[in-house]
């Protein structure tokens, strides 16, 4: 059995500010963990993934994510948040066959940006 | 543009009838998904198929069909048994359904009146 869980459900930071998204994971196999984005009424789009090779995950528009798996995290980041960086973020993880049918979704975190 | 396309991105329906959802790719993937998208929560998988002419239930199956006659086509109907239909509706697609590397259209709310 496997399971996500965001730890926020919503976040809210100022425009130029660090972001940081929580992501921990349960799985009983070596996983495969991936971030998606979805912009309101969109379909979503895959940021990063980790397949088990380098623990620091680096994704499209500056994301990047870090695997720990003492802590069994998989938390995104950001240096400095833009104001198209607000979106719904899916924290995912996979079974280790890493197979599309064994995906498991987060609830989200709606990242909210303030000007 | 290689890309998913849904149609329609908004429907309305009366109870007690049946809907479907149109989901097209070119972008020459073997496998094909829909995910229910509810407020507040993640996707959740209806049907998926890994070739022509086979697919599998996802967690969510009761209430819905799907058929993959063509490689590019995924077609979701929602029946009058699906009690709670109204949601947003994605469909993906993957190279081979062997990643988690999903590639997503742009959705179909259905409303039921």
């Amino acid at each position: 059995a496997q399971s996500v869980t965001q730890l926020d459900s919503h976040v809210s930071v100022s425009e130029g500010t660090p972001v940081l998204l929580r992501c921990n994971y349960s799985s009983s196999y070596s996983p495969s963990l991936f971030w998606y984005v979805q912009h309101p009424n969109k379909g979503l789009q895959l940021l990063l993934k980790y397949t088990s090779a380098a623990t620091l995950v680096k994704g499209i528009n500056g994301f990047e994510a870090e695997f720990k798996k003492s802590e069994t995290s998989f938390h995104l980041t950001k240096p400095s948040a833009h104001m198209s960086d607000a979106a719904e973020y899916f924290c995912v993880v996979s079974n280790s066959g890493g197979g599309a049918d064994g995906l498991t979704f987060g609830k989200g975190t709606h990242l909210i940006i303030q000007p | 543009d290689g890309g998913i396309t849904q149609s329609p991105k908004y429907l309305f329906r009366k109870e007690g009838q049946n809907v479907t959802l149109s989901c097209e790719q070119n972008l020459n993937h073997d496998a094909m998904y829909w995910y229910r998208q509810d407020p507040g929560q993640g996707l959740r998988l209806i049907y998926y198929s890994q070739i022509v002419n086979d697919f599998q239930k996802g967690d969510i199956a009761e209430g819905y069909s799907v058929s993959r006659e063509k490689k590019e086509s995924f077609p979701l109907t929602v029946t009058s048994a699906q009690k709670n239909p109204t949601a947003f509706y994605l469909c993906a697609s993957s190279i081979d359904g062997e990643t988690g590397e999903l590639f997503f259209g742009e959705g179909s709310r259905l409303t039921v009146l």
